[in-house]
């Protein structure tokens, strides 16, 4: 069965950098893209990008970028999501979800599996 | 960017009612359109996807339905485990962005 366990919770002082990592079983690791969605208390689900494991392209919303980079290591099947310049802001639960498209075909852009989620929390 | 609206922000319901949620988009999204559930502490979990089809092993109760800026989930016949947040997200263009959330609880 599918599953995708994240790492544990973090805390960053405001200026650091976080990477959240990610690893996928179950299915074939280059088969399908993976997303990282974000849900902060006061602003909701947002979309923060894509990658396609095969190649490592990807591509991120205008909001994140410069700030964010999304990385895979198909040896280890794990996904890794690293946001910078870390400010109040970005404290949030980070959740790595997949595309039910093959990457034989254009992403789908919505979510069928999830990972449990990894809290992000941003304070000095 | 497309704005999504859901309505209502709450909603009380017994076990056994029919409830019906909106979401509108600010721009016409065809039909790419997902509803999610998700329960206190947990992750979303993928309802419908295409404004209509029922994703593998969600129960018929549910179903949704709409095209262009104006789409509705409904729960034909609540049960317990029902009692959740839902949320609308257009896969239309990026960024791809989700309604406020829907907060069903019990009355």
């Amino acid at each position: 069965q599918v599953q995708l366990v994240q790492s544990g919770a973090e805390v960053r002082k405001p200026g650091a950098s976080v990477r959240v990592s990610c690893k996928a079983s179950g299915y074939a690791f280059t088969g399908y893209y993976m997303h990282w969605v974000r849900q902060a208390p006061r602003q909701g689900l947002e979309w923060m990008g894509i990658i396609n494991p095969t190649g490592g392209s990807t591509s991120y919303a205008q909001k994140f970028h410069g700030r964010v980079t999304m990385t895979r290591d198909t040896s280890a099947t794990t996904f890794y999501m690293e946001l910078g310049s870390l400010t109040s802001e970005d404290t949030a639960i980070y959740y790595c979800t997949r595309d039910p498209r093959s990457t034989k075909q254009l992403a789908s852009y919505y979510f069928d599996f999830w990972g449990q989620g990894t809290l992000v929390t941003v304070s000095s | 960017d497309i704005q999504m609206t859901q309505s209502p922000s709450s909603l009380s319901a017994s076990v056994g009612d029919r409830v019906t949620i909106t979401c509108r988009a600010s721009q016409s999204i065809s039909t790419y359109l997902n509803w999610y559930q998700q329960r206190p502490g947990k992750a979303p979990k993928l309802l419908v996807y295409a404004a209509s089809s029922l994703q593998s092993g969600v129960p018929s109760t549910f179903s949704g339905s709409g095209s262009g800026t104006d789409f509705t989930l409904t729960i034909s016949s609540l049960q317990p485990e029902d009692f959740a947040t839902y949320f609308c997200q257009q896969s239309y263009s990026h960024p791809y962005s989700f309604g406020q959330g829907t907060k069903l609880e019990v009355k």
